[in-house]
Formats: C-alpha cells, structure tokens, sequence
C-alpha cells in the first residue's frame, strides 16, 4: 500500500526566506503528485500537479520536481509571504482512481 | 472560474441518523470523488465515481455509506446510520480526466452526537 510522509511536519521561516517542503511515498508506480495548500478548517486547494513524465512544474513563486525513481518530490517556495502560512499537502495518484496523501507540513512566515 | 461546490457547510446530527451531504462538481468533469478528514490526521479516500458507477472504494467506504449522481449535476454521499466516528470534514473533488488535476470542495464538517 502506499504510503506518504511530509517532513518537516511544522516549519516556521521569516518573511523573504526562500524554503523547500518535501515529500516521499513508497511505491514509485505512480501517475502523478498534486501539491495542495489547505488553510485552516478549509478545502484543498490545488498548487500544481506534475505528471510522472515530468521532472518539474512551475507557477509563480512556486517549484515542485519529482524524482520518481527515488519516491520523492519537493516544493519550493520563493521569497516567502505571511500569505503563504498555510499547511501544505502532497498526494499521489497510483491509478487506482484514488489519491494517498501525507500528513501535510504546517508552514508559517512571520513578517 | 469553475469551483466545486458543497452543502451544507457544517451538519450535526444525532448518532444513528441518516445524512446526506451534497456536492455539485464542475461542469465538464467526468470523474467524482469523496474525501474525509477526521480532525488532525490524514486525507482519506472514501470512493469515486465514473460514468455512474462506484471505480473504486476504501475500506472505509461500507454499507453504511453509498454515493448516487441523482440528475447529472450533483453528487452526493449518504450515510444511513451515523456513528461518533463518522465526524469529520468530508471532501467532494472532481476531475476532467483519468490524469488530470482534481479539484476539491470547500468539505462538509460533520459532527456526530
């Protein structure tokens, strides 16, 4: 079964600071990982999905790569905001029409 | 821009009532989805929906619970007989494609007495 860890599971960056989420799942076999932001006691919001194929994908201050063969992706963040502070998510889609997600890392920017 | 939308925002019901919580999915989406997040842990999987039939379901997903797409537009998930552990946000997402981007609703918190 797949299975998705997030670390760190908190981070805590001052405003500016450019920073790297990760993320790593056991079974390489995937078709793709969504990276979601989710405020507290709110939806998921999609950020990027990058496709197996893909190594990166880029919007706006934000990277995710994927390196498939090692079960592992990263987001990055460029010149944080306070608006950034959020818990960040990552999941992966196997294909079997379903997503596994991690545990998330809670970001916050202090100004 | 196109969102996914739910009702109610919030539910509290009795244990052993029924529920049914409501979902209305993109409009060109063909692919449905519901989601839970008990407080403080992860996203589950519940079940999915193609071409108006269950694709997939979690262990979670018993005969407590069923999904129905009643007129081409909404989607909901019913849960007959709610138990305490039921209580959590439920999510509805939807998607274009087999591989494409799934978009989440803003959930449903259910709270179970």
């Amino acid at each position: 079964k797949q299975e998705v860890t997030q670390i760190p599971a908190a981070l805590s960056v001052p405003e500016g600071e450019n920073l790297v989420l990760n993320c790593s799942f056991t079974d390489s076999a995937i078709y793709n990982l969504q990276w979601f932001r989710q405020d507290p006691g709110k939806g998921l919001t999609s950020l990027l999905l990058i496709q197996s194929s893909q190594r990166e994908q880029t919007s706006g201050r934000l990277n995710a790569s994927l390196d498939k063969s090692s079960g592992r992706s990263t987001l990055y963040i460029a010149a944080s905001q306070p608006g950034d502070s959020a818990t960040y998510l990552c999941a992966v889609d196997t294909g079997a029409n379903n997503l596994f997600f991690g545990t998330g890392t809670r970001l916050t920017v202090i100004p | 821009e196109p969102e996914v939308t739910q009702t109610p925002s919030h539910q509290v019901t009795q244990m052993g009532q029924e529920v049914i919580l409501r979902c209305v999915p993109i409009s060109n989406h063909l692919y449905f989805y519901w989601y839970r997040q008990i407080l403080g842990q992860k996203v589950e999987f519940l079940v999915s929906f193609y071409n108006n039939e269950i694709s997939e379901k979690s262990e979670i997903f018993d005969d407590q619970f069923s999904v129905e797409r009643p007129d081409g537009s909404n989607f909901t998930l019913k849960i007959r007989s709610t138990k305490l552990e039921d209580s959590a946000m439920y999510f509805c997402a939807s998607r274009e494609g087999e591989r494409s981007e799934q978009f989440f609703g803003p959930g449903t918190r259910l709270t179970v007495l």
